[in-house]
């Protein structure tokens, strides 16, 4: 098992749509969770940090994370094509791994016009 | 400010070759990531550098990899012998530091490498 996994799709949502990315992880004692956005050919960049239960909101993102059911997602509202990119997921535990946060292999997103 | 710097952008280099790639992270990051990136691969993970803690290379694939970062700041990754499948994008992330696991990354452009 993976230590953090996505979907890997492609998620394919019509402009306008709300697109809902999705990412578990395995390290139950993990507090910090990121989501960073990769178009194509270029770097990632984060767009979402989360460290409480509940629903963090920024602009069209919502960042939601339970933590006893070990998952974070991600929803767009109002989907443009402009979102459409790579999502990844990244998950920290300050106490494993000398602090090193893990990443998902990523989620693409489509939205078709 | 200026963001996560890293040259060359672009490296073609011959099997066998040993290559340089340089990255300059953001000033004041104590954090510092190497990865590498396959074509629509995920992020494959290197290197992780935290201030002066010895650096954790579980991710290095092989032993021509290695990599050092001078003075806290400046980072090299040395690829020795390069092989084809050594391919890839090389992506430089830094961040404030993983203290209570706020490790927001910050990533440089990428240096593409191409072994011929």
């Amino acid at each position: 098992q993976k230590e953090v996994e996505q979907n890997s799709g492609p998620l394919s949502v019509p402009e306008g749509a709300i697109a809902s990315l999705n990412c578990t992880y395995s390290d139950r004692g993990s507090q910090s969770f990121f989501w960073y956005r990769q178009y194509s050919g270029k770097s990632p960049e984060l767009i979402m940090s989360i460290y409480s239960n509940g629903d963090k909101e920024d602009g069209r993102f919502t960042a939601q994370l339970n933590k006893a059911s070990q998952y974070v997602s991600l929803l767009i509202r109002d989907s443009q094509p402009s979102d459409s990119a790579t999502y990844l997921c990244a998950v920290n535990n300050v106490n494993t791994n000398a602090g090193k946060s893990t990443f998902g292999d990523g989620t693409t997103l489509t939205v078709k016009p | 400010g200026a963001g996560v710097s890293q040259s060359p952008s672009n490296k073609v280099t011959e099997k066998g070759k040993d290559v340089e790639l340089r990255c300059d992270p953001i000033s004041g990051h104590t954090a510092l990531y190497w990865y590498r990136q396959s074509l629509g691969q995920g992020l494959e993970f290197l290197i992780y550098f935290q201030g002066n803690s010895a650096p954790d290379k579980s991710g290095l694939p092989s032993d021509r990899f290695s990599a050092e970062r001078t003075g806290g700041s400046v980072s090299t990754l040395t690829i020795q012998r390069t092989q084809q499948e050594d391919s890839a994008v090389y992506l430089c992330a830094s961040s404030l530091g993983t203290q209570g696991g706020i490790d927001e990354q910050f990533f440089g452009p990428g240096t593409r490498l191409t072994v011929l």
